[in-house]
């Protein structure tokens, strides 16, 4: 399978846990984005990179959210001290450097919050 | 700032009759316009998109969208719906340039086709 890839696909944990989600995109595309998704509404962004470069990260919900993108290739979005609100689908894409690309995206993570 | 609007939360449509998904959007310069479906528990996926050029576009699986300037909008047809179509539907728009590269979406239209 050639598409964008996620793990997991669902993660429960308890309030106050830390979480680390992984994507990994389709392997020519240098553009990758994370997006949250809750019941009832459109795909949220959060963040973007270019290659390894975040250009974009003021979208995300509180210092508790941070992404990493070390090497241009797979990333990471991780979630400290998880809260009840943190519940959502989180959703992963990647696409060529061109703004008119469409963005391919991953099946995402659900993360429930106990 | 840029946004969308999706003023149908939920479409029926009978099997074999044509289908429209509406769509307003607001942006700053010329518009990238998107649509993505949505099935349960999965991810988007990419039906067509409208750049520049001829106001009927054309994507995947029968479907196409007519971009309006004038007013604003990039509504989803088909001609003919199959139950199969049935599925959560999203526009999406994006600023040709500057900061705002991110797709903004809307917050979805449940198409059901029913046999």
């Amino acid at each position: 399978d050639t598409g964008v890839s996620q793990d997991p696909r669902h993660k429960i944990t308890k309030r106050g846990q830390n979480v680390t989600f992984r994507c990994d995109p389709i392997s020519e595309h240098n553009r990758l984005y994370w997006y949250r998704q809750t019941l009832g509404q459109g795909p949220e962004f959060l963040t973007y990179f270019q290659n390894e470069a975040q250009l974009e990260k003021s979208r995300l919900l509180s210092d508790r959210f941070s992404a990493e993108r070390p090497k241009g290739s797979f990333s990471t979005l991780e979630i400290q001290r998880t809260e009840q609100g943190d519940s959502a689908m989180y959703l992963c894409a990647s696409s060529l450097g061109q703004s008119d690309q469409p963005q391919h995206f991953g099946d995402g993570t659900r993360l429930s919050i106990l | 700032a840029q946004s969308v609007a999706q003023p149908e939360d939920q479409v029926n449509v009978a099997e074999g009759n044509p289908l429209t998904v509406k769509c307003t959007y607001s942006v700053s310069g010329n518009p990238y316009l998107f649509w993505y479906v949505q099935y349960p528990n999965r991810g988007l996926q990419f039906l067509l998109k409208y750049i520049t050029g001829d106001n009927l576009v054309k994507g995947s699986y029968g479907f196409e969208a007519e971009f309006n300037k004038s007013q604003t909008s990039f509504h989803l047809k088909k001609p003919s719906a199959l139950v199969s179509d049935s599925a959560l539907y999203f526009c999406a728009v994006r600023a040709p340039s500057g900061s705002a590269r991110q797709l903004t979406f809307g917050s979805g239209t449940q198409l059901t086709v029913l046999p």
